[in-house]
């Protein structure tokens, strides 16, 4: 049973360019988390989807960032005009069912902005 | 809304010792996780421990919810637990601690 699938693992943008992050959660699951790890952090948590829907967004930067979870497909984390504060690890998790559950991580996507 | 605390920050073992990571957190809880960051990033699931007590393998967890705190037990320590210890709450979402960061050294 694969695991959480994250792509790329490691992304270079340059300032004012746009960031796409994929996350294809476990068989089986059908809720996504996506967080951020700045260095020297814990994860901080940024969005809760499920299939086509958006259940908790209270973590996204209200400007530039965005997240989908399309019926079919990998879920995306969208970074528009990319600016160094941006560069962080960003980790994917999914579980089987809604809040509280395991939740299971991918490897995470670790993005540098130049 | 809610704290999580870990102790200690950072803790460096000689390969073959025991160690206790600690949890605190503020609020009552459903879930709470405890995950390893190993030196190449990745994050291991290692227990889902709302409460009470589980084992696997050299590593132990129990939580007392009541109290609210978790605590991780790892013996005969190795290199290769070298990293970063999360624990993680669910406060709709899931909160993470700081972290302890450990170093075994051979």
């Amino acid at each position: 049973n694969a695991g959480v699938m994250q792509n790329p693992r490691h992304l270079v943008r340059r300032r004012g360019q746009e960031a796409r992050l994929r996350c294809s959660p476990m068989k089986g699951h059908s809720h996504v988390y996506w967080y951020r790890q700045l260095p020297e952090e814990g994860l901080k948590f940024m969005v809760y989807l499920q299939k086509e829907n958006i259940i908790d967004e209270s973590g996204m930067p209200k400007e530039r960032f965005s997240a989908e979870f399309p019926k079919e497909g990998p879920s995306i984390l969208r970074i528009q005009q990319v600016v160094r504060g941006d560069s962080a690890a960003y980790f994917c998790a999914s579980s089987y069912r809604d809040q509280p559950y395991e939740q299971y991580f991918g490897p995470g996507t670790r993005l540098t902005v130049t | 809304g809610i704290q999580v605390e870990q102790s200690p920050p950072d803790l460096i073992l000689q390969e073959g010792a025991n160690s206790t990571l600690r949890c605190n957190f503020s609020d009552s809880v459903n879930n709470l996780q405890w995950f390893h960051q190993n030196p190449w990033g990745q994050l291991i699931n290692l227990f889902y421990i709302p409460s009470g007590t589980k084992q696997n393998g050299r590593l132990s967890a129990t939580t007392v919810a009541t109290e609210r705190y978790s605590l991780l037990y790892i013996s005969s320590s190795q290199t290769t637990d070298s990293g970063v210890y999360f624990c993680a709450v669910d406060d709709t979402p899931l909160v993470f601690g700081k972290g302890t960061r450990l170093s075994v050294i051979a």
